[in-house]
């Protein structure tokens, strides 16, 4: 039984880094694709971006170069990390896991994490 | 990129079907027949229920289907349960992910 689960700060402040982990049990992280999603208090999802064999990354465009995305093979973990942030990426950040050969659909995901950022 | 374009809310009640829209462009939803869509129950993690367009993953209930014209997609629910209140988000793939804004379905 495939299972993620996010981990990280609850709370950052403005202007510094938001960083999260995924750590990811009943499968290897080297085959599918694996993307972190958003969701700000009361409104939809937002795609942040993959990471998929072991190092092809891919982001929102939205999110311009705020976003890095790295996978630890020996931990079977992969990893988010936003800079800059203001309270506008405030949200319960999700990591889910795509397909084999593509980044969608999403079949599995974490329980997500809420981080909020305020001073 | 804009988010694909969905009602806020649908409303129907026990055993009627109801249909939401994903309305997308010719460079998301038009083109790629990768249309996913899944349902949140509040505070609970999304669901996915519907990929490529119209297939249903193992354990689906058959009462959900997809189905796609042109730049938008749709997802019926037939025979409406209380337990099928929920939001539901569209997907599509556009060599990255964009999401619908998301429906509110109400049971009434």
């Amino acid at each position: 039984q495939v299972q993620l689960q996010e981990s990280g700060p609850g709370l950052v402040k403005p202007s510094e880094t938001l960083s999260l982990t995924c750590t990811v049990s009943g499968a290897s992280i080297s085959t599918h694709y694996w993307s972190w999603i958003r969701q700000p208090p009361g409104r939809g999802l937002e795609w942040i971006g993959y990471i998929y064999d072991s190092g092809i990354t891919k982001n929102n465009p939205s999110l311009k170069s705020r976003v890095s995305i790295s996978v630890d093979t020996s931990k079977n973990q992969f990893s988010l990390k936003l800079n800059s942030v203001t309270a506008a990426d405030t949200a319960v950040y999700y990591c889910a896991r795509g397909d084999f050969t593509l980044i969608v659909p999403f079949d599995i995901w974490g329980q997500g994490t809420m981080v909020t950022v305020s001073s | 990129q804009s988010a694909l374009t969905q009602p806020a809310s649908v409303s129907g009640s026990p055993g009627q079907s109801i249909t939401i829209s994903c309305t997308g462009t010719s460079s998301d939803v038009g083109t790629y027949n990768y249309v996913s869509w899944y349902q949140q129950h509040p505070g609970k993690v999304p669901k996915l229920i519907i990929d490529d367009v119209n297939y249903r993953p193992s354990g689906v209930s058959n009462r959900f289907s997809g189905s796609k014209s042109g730049n938008t997609a749709s997802l019926t629910i037939s025979g409406l349960q209380a337990e099928d209140e929920a939001d539901y988000y569209c997907s599509s793939y556009t060599n990255s992910v964009i999401f619908g804004g998301g429906t509110k379905l109400t049971v009434l």
